[in-house]
């Protein structure tokens, strides 16, 4: 039962242009959402995170966007750079009174390849 | 460097038999989670440890088992290993006082033969 899907497994972006990736969610019970970033050999490293009540959290060149009708959520970067080739993990955990407060819940991923 | 350490980063064993990893949270974490990350699966979360108390499980397997020691390093122990429990296996650790996010480790990668 996949409750978090990434349905591009791949994207190719030149370099300075603008990454979008997607994520959508089935479980209406999410109550915060993260992206994470991972180089190979590497473990997952955090990149922004929103909660349910905001639409959008801006942190330098990446933003997320929630649309929660739609449930629905997108990362964007913008400058792309070649340092950000590598995949991109969303994840969603329930809330902090849940019991899946914690678990997170992991998409599948999406391979970004910035060119020059 | 996230600050969450995990040995060893490689460990090849045979089936039957058990093995141990180890991980360090960062510095003031008392939360740490347990994730496996398999080629069919992808990363699925596994068992959370709070200050020494087992405070939620995942779909770990029934071989599997944790426990988070005094000085809040925990061990994942895998038993009667089979071929299917080849993975990465993550640690990871939160910062408490109502954040979300969890910093990873680097990660044991575990090959079963």
């Amino acid at each position: 039962d996949q409750q978090v899907k990434q349905n591009s497994p791949s994207l190719s972006v030149q370099e300075g242009r603008i990454s979008i990736l997607n994520c959508d969610y089935t479980n209406s019970m999410f109550d915060y959402f993260l992206w994470y970033k991972k180089y190979p050999a590497e473990g997952p490293t955090f990149l922004i995170s929103i909660s349910s009540i905001k639409d959008k959290n801006e942190d330098g060149r990446f933003t997320v966007f929630l649309n929660k009708s739609a449930k629905h959520l997108s990362l964007h970067i913008v400058p792309s750079q070649p340092g950000d080739s590598a995949v991109y993990f969303c994840a969603a955990s329930g809330a902090m009174t849940t019991d899946s407060w914690g678990k997170l819940q992991f998409g599948a991923g999406t391979q970004v390849v910035v060119t020059p | 460097d996230s600050g969450v350490t995990q040995t060893p980063k490689h460990l090849i064993t045979a089936t039957g038999q058990r093995v141990t990893l180890r991980c360090s949270p960062r510095s003031g974490d008392l939360s740490v989670y347990w994730y496996q990350q398999s080629l069919d699966q992808g990363l699925q979360f596994l068992i959370q440890y709070y200050n020494g108390e087992e405070r939620a499980k995942g779909n770990i397997l029934e071989r599997f088992s944790a426990q988070q020691f005094p000085d809040l390093h925990s061990e994942l122990n895998l038993s009667s290993l089979e071929l299917g429990d080849s993975a990465l296996y993550f640690c990871a650790s939160n910062p408490g006082q109502g954040r979300y996010e969890q910093y990873f480790g680097p990660g044991t990668r575990l090959t079963v033969t």
